[in-house]
């Protein structure tokens, strides 16, 4: 079956312009997360939604940033007044549901943003 | 607070020598682990979980790890290493929370084999 896909695959903007990055989840994860992967670095949470509880947004860095999901599949994550440093490949996953938390999540390809 | 250390960036191994790769975790509570590798310019793909029950956990491609609740720790091993485990490791940890559910991953330990 399908996984979970990221658009667009690369994405180069410049300083101070918005940005939209998209994550169509697998069909029937209720869980959706976002990731960031700096060069060199490990990977930061950002922000998780399930269904339709309020998202978990402790990990967004700025108020810059931000992720709405719509009918609880498609997740765009925004960026607005890109900086330098928001460089980085920003990675979703997916999940099935559930509060033990045990679900292995699966993750997109990612998208690879570079701010000039 | 949970988080979780890959004391070694690289780890260089010969192609059919044994492969381990190091984990050690803080949490309060009981940890659910993780081990998902990377491949370049690939997304993370999942290789094992512990949740409970038996220490030692088999996953995909033949690697296998043992949780160590005294020590802490979740290493990563491979019997016979291939080319093609050369990727970027990376071990997770999560605890149960009513409020969320987010891993929390280490730093990655990059893996070479040498043919």
């Amino acid at each position: 079956g399908a996984g979970v896909s990221q658009s667009p695959s690369n994405k180069v903007t410049e300083k101070g312009k918005d940005v939209e990055l998209r994550c169509d989840p697998i069909s029937g994860h209720t869980a959706l997360y976002w990731y960031r992967q700096s060069l060199g670095q490990g990977l930061e949470f950002l922000i998780y939604f399930q269904g339709n509880s309020a998202p978990d947004k402790s990990g967004l860095p700025s108020d810059r940033f931000s992720a709405e999901r719509t009918g609880g599949s498609v997740s765009t994550l925004t960026i607005q007044r890109t900086q330098q440093e928001d460089s980085a490949v920003y990675l979703c996953a997916s999940s099935l549901a559930g509060q033990g938390g045990y679900n292995e999540q699966f993750f997109g390809p990612g998208t690879r943003l570079t701010v000039l | 607070a949970q988080s979780v250390a890959q004391p070694e960036d690289q780890v260089n191994v010969a192609e059919g020598n044994p492969l381990t790769v190091k984990c050690t975790y803080s949490v309060s509570g009981n940890p659910y682990l993780f081990w998902y590798v990377q491949y370049p310019n690939r997304g993370l793909q999942f290789l094992l979980k512990y949740i409970t029950g038996d220490n030692l956990v088999k996953g995909s491609y033949g690697f296998e790890a043992e949780f160590n609740k005294s020590q802490t720790s979740f290493h990563l091993k491979k019997p016979s290493a291939l080319v093609s485990d050369s990727a970027l490791y990376f071990c997770a940890v999560r605890v149960f929370k009513a409020a969320g559910n987010k891993l929390t991953f280490g730093g990655g330990t990059r893996v070479l084999v040498k043919p």
